[in-house]
């Protein structure tokens, strides 16, 4: 099944310790890309990737961290957690120029405490 | 300014109504344009893709206006699962959401 699996579903954490949010798809999608959500907020860019070793930073890259060694997984780091990091975080894949449209992941609710 | 605006809502509809949404962009490069819903606390899903000649999916229509950089979605014969927020999508270099508009129908 075509899809793009995140982990983990819910996270809460303590600031300061350091966490990981995975994230594969198994459509080999050239791009990926993170959005945290927030009430009234939207989706709001985090980071994005449009190919394998290449990155750039969406609309509220700070505190966050990426990495694209593999076509396949798109994982988030946090390095040092904050309480303004409490959020909805949503993968997304897709073909970037195709107008397919993007799939997402299930998303991940972190509370960092 | 944010360069993909939507009205919030919330749209309260009854049941069989017909609703329309618009969604404005404001760079004129933006490439590609999508309806997306997405229901309480779940990822937004694709609803449909959005082209230039206006298309068309049971009781959905999505149109595009270059012109005035709007795009819509029309809603026939709502129905109580129709109720979500709707989120516009628009790509140029990257892609941008919109904060969405919240729709509810009530029987």
């Amino acid at each position: 099944e075509a899809q793009v699996t995140q982990n983990p579903r819910y996270l809460i954490t303590v600031t300061g310790k350091k966490l990981t949010v995975t994230c594969s798809q198994n459509m080999n999608h050239e791009y990926m890309s993170w959005y945290r959500q927030d009430p009234g907020l939207g989706l709001r860019q985090i980071y994005y990737s449009m190919n394998v070793e290449v990155t750039d930073k969406g609309d509220v890259p700070e505190g966050y961290k990426v990495s694209r060694k593999e076509k396949r997984n798109f994982p988030l780091i946090l390095e040092s957690p904050s309480p303004n990091q409490t959020s909805l975080y949503f993968c997304a894949s897709g073909f970037f120029d195709r107008g397919d449209g993007y799939t997402f992941g299930s998303g991940t609710r972190l509370t960092v405490v | 300014r944010k360069e993909v605006e939507q009205d919030p809502g919330p749209f309260n509809v009854p049941e069989g109504a017909t609703v329309a949404f618009n969604c404005t962009y404001s760079n004129s490069a933006s490439q590609s344009f999508f309806w997306y819903r997405q229901d309480c606390r779940k990822e937004p899903k694709l609803l449909m893709s959005v082209y230039s000649s206006g298309n068309e999916d049971g009781r959905f229509t999505a149109q595009l206006n270059r012109a005035s950089q709007y795009i819509s979605l029309l809603i026939r014969d709502s129905k109580l699962s129709d109720s979500a927020t709707y989120l516009c999508a628009v790509v140029r270099s990257k892609i941008i959401f919109g904060s969405g508009t919240r729709l509810s129908i009530r029987p």
